[in-house]
C-alpha cells in the first residue's frame, strides 16, 4: 500500500502568519490527492481534492499544489478557526490512504 | 443539505458482533459510492470498507476482511456495517462518508459525525 508521510508533525504558527504543511507519497499517486481538516470531537472535512481544487465553501485563503509525490497545503493567513488537525490523503490505489497527520496549533 | 447520521455503537466483548448504520439524507445513497472509515482513539484515520455506487462491489482493508461486510438499502437510504469476530483493536469511532467522483477517481466530501465502537471485556 501506498505510504503518506506528513510532516511536521506539529505546526505553531501565530494568527494571521502563513502555514505550510508538507506531504510525501511513497509512490506516484498523480493528483488524486486529497487534504482534509478536523477539529477536536467533529468529523473529517474535505478541503482540497485532485491536489489543488478547493471544495464546496472553502475559504480562499487554503491552496494546494503539488502532483505525483510531494503536495503542499498553504494557509495564507491563519485565522482562529484553523487551527486543528490536517489529514492527507490519496486515492489512486487501493487501499486508499491517510497521512498520520499534521497538528496546527497557535504559537 | 447532505447529511449522514451514524448509529449502532457501543461496548461490545471481543468476539462479538455489531451493526453500524448510517442514515443518508439530501441525496440518494444509490448513486454514490460510500465507505467507512475509523480512528482509534487519538490516531489517525483508516480506511475501512467502500461500496460502489452500483452496489456491485465492495471492497475491505485487510485489517477487516472476511469479518465485517458493507451494504446498503435504497429503500431506507441506509448504509451499514456489519462487523463480526471484533477485536480490541477495532476499538475506533466509525465514520461514513459519500464520495465523489470523477471519471477515473473518488474522494469523500461528506462524512458523518461517528459513532464510538468499543470491544472489551
Amino acid at each position: 500500500e501506498i505510504v503518506m508521510t506528513q510532516s511536521p508533525a506539529t505546526l505553531s504558527v501565530s494568527p494571521g502568519e502563513r502555514a505550510t504543511l508538507s506531504c510525501r507519497a511513497s509512490q506516484t499517486v498523480s493528483s488524486n490527492f486529497a487534504w482534509y481538516q478536523q477539529k477536536p470531537g467533529q468529523a473529517p472535512r474535505l478541503l482540497i481534492y485532485g491536489a489543488s481544487t478547493r471544495a464546496t465553501g472553502v475559504p480562499a485563503r487554503f491552496s494546494g499544489s503539488g502532483s505525483g509525490t510531494e503536495f503542499t497545503l498553504t494557509i495564507s493567513s491563519l485565522q482562529s478557526e484553523d487551527f486543528a488537525v490536517y489529514y492527507c490523503q490519496q486515492y489512486n490505489n487501493w487501499p486508499v490512504t491517510f497521512g498520520q497527520g499534521t497538528r496546527l496549533e497557535i504559537k | 443539505e447532505v447529511q449522514l447520521l451514524e448509529s449502532g455503537g457501543g461496548l461490545v466483548q471481543p468476539g462479538g458482533s455489531l451493526r453500524l448504520s448510517c442514515a443518508a439524507s439530501g441525496f440518494t445513497i444509490g448513486s454514490y459510492a460510500m465507505s467507512w472509515v475509523r480512528q482509534a482513539p487519538g490516531k489517525g484515520l483508516e480506511w475501512v470498507s467502500v461500496l460502489s455506487g452500483s452496489g456491485t462491489s465492495t471492497f475491505y482493508a485487510d485489517s477487516v476482511k472476511g469479518r465485517f461486510t458493507i451494504s446498503r438499502d435504497n429503500s431506507k437510504n441506509t448504509l451499514y456495517l456489519q462487523m463480526n469476530s471484533l477485536r480490541a483493536e477495532d476499538t475506533a469511532v466509525f465514520y461514513c462518508a459519500k464520495e465523489a467522483c470523477s471519471s477515473t477517481s473518488c474522494w469523500m466530501d461528506y462524512w458523518g459525525q461517528g459513532t464510538l465502537v468499543t470491544v472489551s471485556s
